[in-house]
């Protein structure tokens, strides 16, 4: 079973910071991974499928890309709505969350 | 605007059956090309795909995590525009929120992936203890 792996656990930052969250796979995938942000009590919401294409309404401040194995999410000009927790998704695995905090 | 909304027990006794129903307004469950399916999420373990089905004409599927695939059913009422889960034999690792979701699928080199999960309910806590 594929495992995907993100990192940082955890990040801090400023208004304005640009950030990056990795996901890297186990073995090799296709270029079906997705991100969500998730906010506390709340569902998940996807915010880039396919890689890098960006879900209907998200902006574009949020970018995926990939290397190999490893997707990246990245935030630029972080605004303190963007505090939550990000997942990403590789058809029916998850990883682990990377929780970002606004400083 | 499609929305999803979950239903059932919040406290589940061991050993007993746990049963949630989703509710699919806004849209068809019937339409193509997407599938419909639950998700549970918990400290301990994440997020966690359960179960998905797909129906659509005269097609029907039912999609199972190998791990929890000989406690799970997944099922179907079109009249209601519902789908249901059942966990049996439920013990304290069953105790998660529980999401119902969508998800969209592309087919690569004779497989079929999930590309993105882009609606979901807003989840249900069910606690299993005596």
């Amino acid at each position: 079973d594929i495992q995907l792996t993100q990192s940082p656990s955890f990040l801090s930052a400023s208004v304005g910071d640009r950030v990056a969250i990795t996901c890297r796979a186990s073995q090799g995938v296709n270029s079906y991974v997705a991100w969500y942000q998730q906010k506390p009590g709340k569902a998940p919401q996807l915010l880039i499928y396919t890689t890098s294409t960006l879900y209907t309404g998200v902006p574009s401040r949020f970018s995926g890309s990939r290397s190999e194995t490893e997707f990246t999410l990245t935030i630029t000009s972080l605004l303190p709505g963007d505090s939550g927790n990000y997942f990403c998704q590789h058809h029916l695995a998850f990883g682990g969350g990377t929780k970002v905090e606004i400083k | 605007q499609l929305q999803l909304q979950e239903s059932g027990p919040g406290l589940v006794k061991p050993s007993e059956t746990l049963s949630l129903t989703c509710t699919v307004s806004g849209g068809s469950i019937r339409s193509s090309p997407y599938y419909w399916g639950w998700i549970r999420q918990s400290p301990e373990k994440g997020l966690e795909w359960i179960a998905s089905l797909y129906s659509t004409g005269n097609t029907y599927s039912t999609f199972y995590n190998p791990s929890l695939e000989s406690r799970v059913i997944i099922s179907l009422d079109t009249s209601k525009n519902q789908f249901s889960l059942n966990v049996t034999s439920v013990t304290a690792a069953d105790t998660a929120v529980y999401y119902c979701a969508r998800d969209t699928r592309q087919l690569e080199l004779n497989q079929w992936y999930i590309s993105e999960i882009d609606y979901w309910g807003q989840g249900t806590l069910v606690t299993v203890s005596s």
